[in-house]
């Protein structure tokens, strides 16, 4: 079974351009995470989807960033227009619907990460 | 609120050391506690998680983390360091009530010495 897949792996833009970053969940996984690392500090929860809906988007730094998963499929994070300072590691995850029959979590399961550099 | 906080950010230890990595986190309500570790050019990837039931959580290559609710600490070790094991780990934390967003130390940077 595949794992969380971002893309790109990589990204160097310029300040003020725009920047689209992709995560494809793993397949069945209503939950959809995305969190950041910037450089030297640690890693912050940035939103949180159930399907295609927003469930908490609190960690999200201000409206330079859109998030969107329509279809409750993938998930892209626009970053327009870029700043030095969003420059990072941008990691998504998911996790299965509900809580387990277990111990009553699922595990959210991450993707490789997107590393962002804007110059 | 929840916080997590790592004690030093890089851990340097012989190979076939004890690697103890130290973790306290702070909470309102009964959390669960997870140790994350990326290894280099990869994604975060489950070391092991506490979910309220028994303290000494073992995880994977070797790993053992013991919640202590009186000292709030929840420190990750492994008898024997391995080469292999160089990589960065996090401590982590999410409300018992929710299973929604993760709260991430700052992370550890283990490095092993021949």
């Amino acid at each position: 079974e595949a794992g969380v897949t971002q893309f790109p792996s990589h990204s160097v833009i310029e300040k003020g351009q725009t920047v689209t970053l992709r995560c494809d969940p793993i397949s069945g996984h209503d939950n959809l995470y995305w969190y950041r690392r910037v450089m030297g500090k640690e890693i912050k929860f940035l939103l949180h989807f159930v399907k295609e809906s927003k469930q908490d988007e609190s960690g999200m730094p201000n409206n330079r960033f859109l998030a969107e998963r329509t279809g409750g499929t993938y998930s892209t994070l626009k970053v327009q227009p870029a700043e030095l300072e969003d420059s990072g590691v941008y990691f998504c995850a998911s996790s299965q619907p509900g809580w387990s029959s277990g111990s009553g979590y699922n595990e959210q399961f991450f993707g490789p990460g997107t590393r962002l550099t804007v110059l | 609120a929840q916080s997590v906080t790592q004690l030093g950010s890089h851990v340097s230890v012989s190979e076939g050391a004890l690697v103890l990595l130290r973790c306290n986190y702070s909470s309102s309500v009964p959390p669960y506690l997870f140790w994350y570790v990326q290894y280099p050019n990869q994604g975060l990837q489950l070391l092991l998680k506490y979910t309220s039931a028994a303290t000494l959580v073992k995880g994977i290559n070797g790993f053992e983390a013991e919640f202590k609710k009186s000292e709030t600490s929840f420190h990750l070790t492994k008898p024997s360091a391995h080469m292999s094991d160089a990589a960065e780990y996090f401590c982590a934390v999410t409300p018992y009530s929710s299973a929604s967003k993760i709260i991430f130390g700052s992370g550890t940077r283990l490095s092993i010495r021949p």
